[in-house]
């Protein structure tokens, strides 16, 4: 199993600009989410889903859309980048969506730039 | 709203031993506790489920005061390979059923030789 995959590992946009973060899985995992890492912050939720088809917002979801389609991949969409959407983002996901206990595997991360 | 870690870092030499707290304003159905190395993805350590429930982990030991909505990460006679940040994780009662995870700020733990 390769776990869980992001791509691109870095990415360097311009103000405006659009692009996709890829998040895939192989583990058939149900819950997917994204979290943004920032200096002093912590790990803060973006977007997460408990299976195809449902996605919910988390705590800062502003500026990034998400869809998921299948059960194995969960795009994080920027519409319009901003420099304060400058972080490392970190893709994760968990066996079933309807159980807290179960750990979360985290992706490699995405380390974006927006100048 | 994300649960407040304290102390936000602490430098240890090794064999000595740590204590790193989380807690919330808001109830809790679970607390998870991550390590993220420098440059790495953060990394499972335990989770814990019930008030008052320990859990170890080597010599990372946890406790979960339900009613207190709290939790404590203990680290016995620190090594090297401890250091990093850790992160605790939490589930409100209302998102139990999704697994919706909610990360504090992180403490960073540094061991000295």
């Amino acid at each position: 199993n390769a776990g869980v995959t992001q791509t691109p590992k870095f990415q360097v946009l311009k103000t405006g600009q659009s692009m996709t973060l890829q998040c895939a899985q192989d583990m058939n995992h149900e819950y997917m989410s994204w979290y943004r890492q920032d200096p002093g912050m912590g790990l803060r939720l973006i977007h997460y889903s408990v299976g195809a088809g449902i996605t919910d917002q988390g705590e800062v979801p502003n500026g990034y859309n998400v869809s998921r389609s299948t059960t194995e991949d969960f795009p994080l969409r920027l519409l319009s980048a901003a420099p304060s959407q400058t972080s490392v983002y970190f893709c994760a996901s968990s066996l079933t969506s309807g159980q807290s206990y179960n750990e979360q595997f985290f992706g490699p991360g995405t380390r974006l730039t927006v100048l | 709203q994300q649960p407040v870690q304290s102390p936000q870092a602490v430098i240890l030499r090794e064999g000595e031993d740590a204590v790193i707290n989380c807690s919330s304003s808001k109830a809790l159905y679970s607390v998870h506790w991550y390590r993220q190395k420098h440059g790495e993805a953060p990394v499972f350590l335990m989770i814990l489920l019930k008030g008052g429930e320990q859990k170890g982990h080597d010599k990372i030991s946890a406790s979960f005061n339900e009613k207190k909505q709290q939790s404590s990460l203990y680290l016995t006679a620190s090594q090297l390979s401890y250091s990093g940040t850790y992160f605790c994780g939490t589930t409100s009662p209302r998102s139990s059923n999704t697994g919706k995870l909610i990360f504090g700020q992180g403490t960073t733990l540094q061991v000295k030789p």
